[in-house]
């Protein structure tokens, strides 16, 4: 079974500030997943990637899939960018089984 | 479009009470997952479907837990006899195809509160 484990658990960011959320796991998969929840619980995907980056407005991920290692970065963040970033790999690793996520980073970030 | 919503959002249960939590995926969606949410915590996932059958549900924590999705829209999960410990939020996610590497739409779930 794979394990995610995320960090930090919780940060604080003044407004501008450049960010960066990390996700290991332990057995080497085919795809991860990069969520945010809102307060009041409201999950949306925000990316998917298997190798290399991906780029969404200010929001950048990159898996390193020999590491087993992605991190989620925000360019220039702001107060709405608060929230809980969740990362989650397939359970049994490649692409099988339910998702495993982590346990969340809880963003705070001041203006 | 519409999303994925849930009903109902708030549940107050007393100890020993059965409950039922309703999931209406997106249209047309073939997967569905159901999730716990702990305080706290990462979802933890319950079950599977593809269609109307349930194909994975190792995850769910008892027999007391049953979900279903008869034609293959509409999903309930059941709680019979509730205890303390299944407070949590019910989060259930559909997508668009089949199998668990495609993107997920989560619904915003179900406070359950069992006293």
């Amino acid at each position: 079974k794979n394990e995610v484990e995320q960090s930090p658990q919780n940060l604080t960011a003044q407004e501008g500030e450049f960010i960066t959320i990390n996700c290991s796991y332990s057995v080497g998969i085919s795809a991860l997943h990069w969520l945010q929840q809102h307060p009041g619980g409201g999950i949306v995907s925000l990316f998917m990637l298997s190798s290399g980056k991906k780029k969404h407005g200010r929001l950048i991920a990159t898996i390193n899939i020999q590491e087993k290692h992605s991190s989620l970065h925000i360019t220039a963040s702001h107060p709405r960018d608060s929230a809980v970033y969740i990362c989650a790999a397939p359970n049994y690793g490649g692409s099988q089984g339910n998702l495993i996520f982590g346990k969340g980073t809880k963003l705070s970030v001041k203006p | 479009g519409a999303g994925v919503s849930q009903s109902p959002r708030y549940k107050v249960a007393k100890r020993g009470q059965d409950v039922a939590l309703r999931c209406d995926p997106i249209s047309g969606h073939v997967s569905l997952f159901w999730y716990q949410q702990a305080l706290g915590q990462g979802p933890e996932f319950l079950t599977y479907f593809q269609n109307e059958a349930q194909l994975d549900k190792s995850g769910l924590p008892s027999d007391r837990f049953f979900a279903e999705r008869p034609e293959g829209s509409v999903s309930t999960l059941k709680i019979q006899r509730t205890q303390q410990e299944d407070s949590a939020v019910y989060l259930c996610a559909s997508s668009s195809g089949s199998r668990y590497q495609e993107t997920q739409y989560f619904g915003p779930g179900t406070r359950l509160l069992v006293l």
